[in-house]
């Protein structure tokens, strides 16, 4: 019944490794998020997809690379991992439209060491 | 000047209390506005949508003022349950939908 779900939901992690975070969302939605939420909790939109194609790209560092296999999923890889990069990571999905409410997932807590 | 800007929190108040949010923005451009809820260590949710004209969902007032600007929400008789950090969110269309959250203002409500 989960409508946005995230795994894994704790990741520890060395430096300089590489992993991903998979997202799936069952609500039928178009668009798909990811966000980032550093240790000052601020939440800063990364990505945005519109059914399987970039939209959104904020200054991420090329280390992040989205990849959305069908409208239902969006993974995150992270390549050469740094201590920067830990935070919570979500994931959402809402329908199309500026009005939207977006979903949530329950978040990735990253932990670089 | 940070995009959307939020009352610096926390606010701790009792039960029965009356809390009000301020929240700016910076785009005139921006289009659509909320106010999302986020409990210690989950997701955020959405709590309501704010709309030019104001709207109210039970303890819930939240207004818009285009020309300055400026987004409120009012919680009247705050319960314990309402402890958690708002958020403020601005969506801004920039070629897609782009979705700015302020940093937060926590809110402590104590018996």
């Amino acid at each position: 019944d989960t409508a946005v779900s995230q795994t894994p939901k704790y990741l520890v992690t060395q430096m300089g490794n590489d992993k991903s975070i998979k997202c799936e969302q069952n609500l039928g939605h178009d668009t798909m998020y990811w966000y980032k939420q550093d240790s000052k909790k601020f939440l800063k939109i990364m990505f945005s997809y519109n059914n399987k194609e970039l939209i959104i790209n904020e200054t991420v560092p090329n280390r992040f690379s989205p990849k959305s296999p069908d409208k239902a999923h969006l993974n995150l890889h992270i390549n050469s991992l740094e201590l920067g990069d830990s935070a919570v990571y979500f994931c959402a999905s809402s329908p199309s439209g500026e009005a939207a409410e977006q979903y949530f997932g329950p978040g990735t807590r990253l932990t670089v060491t | 000047r940070k995009e959307v800007e939020q009352d610096p929190g926390p606010f701790n108040v009792p039960e029965g209390a009356t809390v009000a949010f301020n929240c700016t923005y910076s785009n005139s451009a921006s289009q659509s506005f909320f106010w999302y809820r986020q409990d210690c260590r989950k997701e955020p949710k959405l709590l309501m949508s704010v709309y030019s004209s104001g709207n109210e969902d039970g303890r819930f007032t939240a207004q818009l003022n285009r020309a300055s600007q400026y987004i409120s929400l009012l919680i009247r008789d705050s319960k314990l349950s309402d402890s958690a950090t708002y958020l403020c969110v601005v969506n801004t269309y920039t070629g897609g939908f782009k979705t700015i959250f302020g940093a937060g203002t926590r809110l402590f409500v104590k018996a």
